[in-house]
């Protein structure tokens, strides 16, 4: 089956840095999904791309469907950014990778 | 905004009781799914529903039912609880078609004694 990879699996930012999570699936998928989960568990949806970039405010996600990778950025670090930044590949189900470990300090 | 409600935020049960998770979406979609995420493991689909009265084993059915009697509610039924149920459910809903955005749920901290 479809294998997802982020990294990195941990990440300690100082609050206003910038930072780059990365997502590599192993086969070619319909979409992917870009998620933030909360301290309270719920996931959050961030992104829906397929390919290319699409911004929303201090967070923007690129796809490079054709090398099978996926980038999220976030931009002037918030503490409520904290928590943990899932992507899924979307292939008739979801498939979850392993997630990065955010923590913004003040 | 898409909103998907899960009967319970924190549950406590016994080992060999009967537990029912409830989860309803108000968006119309015809696509239901549970999930569990556990440490180290990330989130495991359970089973899944294209439709009322429909069901499909997603990766680890074993232990767990389903029932879909109303478009937007989709229950997870453990027949009798296990320690090694303890866990994070998540219910999630999209429309139809395989590819389309998925709308998570508040999640249900179950706990088995």
């Amino acid at each position: 089956g479809i294998q997802v990879e982020q990294s990195p699996p941990d990440l300690i930012l100082q609050e206003g840095a910038n930072s780059t999570l990365r997502c590599n699936f192993s086969d070619s998928v319909n979409n992917l999904q870009w998620f933030h989960q909360n301290p309270w568990g719920q996931l959050i949806n961030l992104f829906y791309i397929p390919s290319g970039t699409k911004q929303n405010g201090r967070l923007s996600a690129t796809t490079v469907a054709t090398e099978r990778y996926s980038l999220l950025y976030i931009s002037s670090s918030q503490t409520t950014d904290s928590g943990v930044y899932f992507c899924a590949v979307i292939t008739g189900k979801l498939i979850f990778g392993q997630g990065t470990t955010l923590q913004v300090k003040p | 905004d898409v909103k998907v409600t899960q009967s319970s935020r924190y549950l406590v049960k016994r080992t060999g009781e009967k537990v029912f998770l409830e989860c309803v979406q108000d968006m119309d979609h015809e696509n239901m799914f549970w999930y569990r995420q556990d440490p180290g493991l990330g989130l495991r689909l359970i089973y899944f529903s294209y439709d009322v009265k429909m069901k499909e084993k997603g990766d680890i059915p074993e232990g767990y039912s389903v029932s879909r009697e109303k478009k937007e509610r989709f229950s997870l039924i453990l027949e009798s609880a296990s320690t090694n149920q303890t866990s994070m459910y998540l219910c999630a809903s999209s429309r139809l078609g395989s590819t389309d955005t998925q709308y998570f749920g508040p999640g249900t901290r179950l706990t088995v004694l």
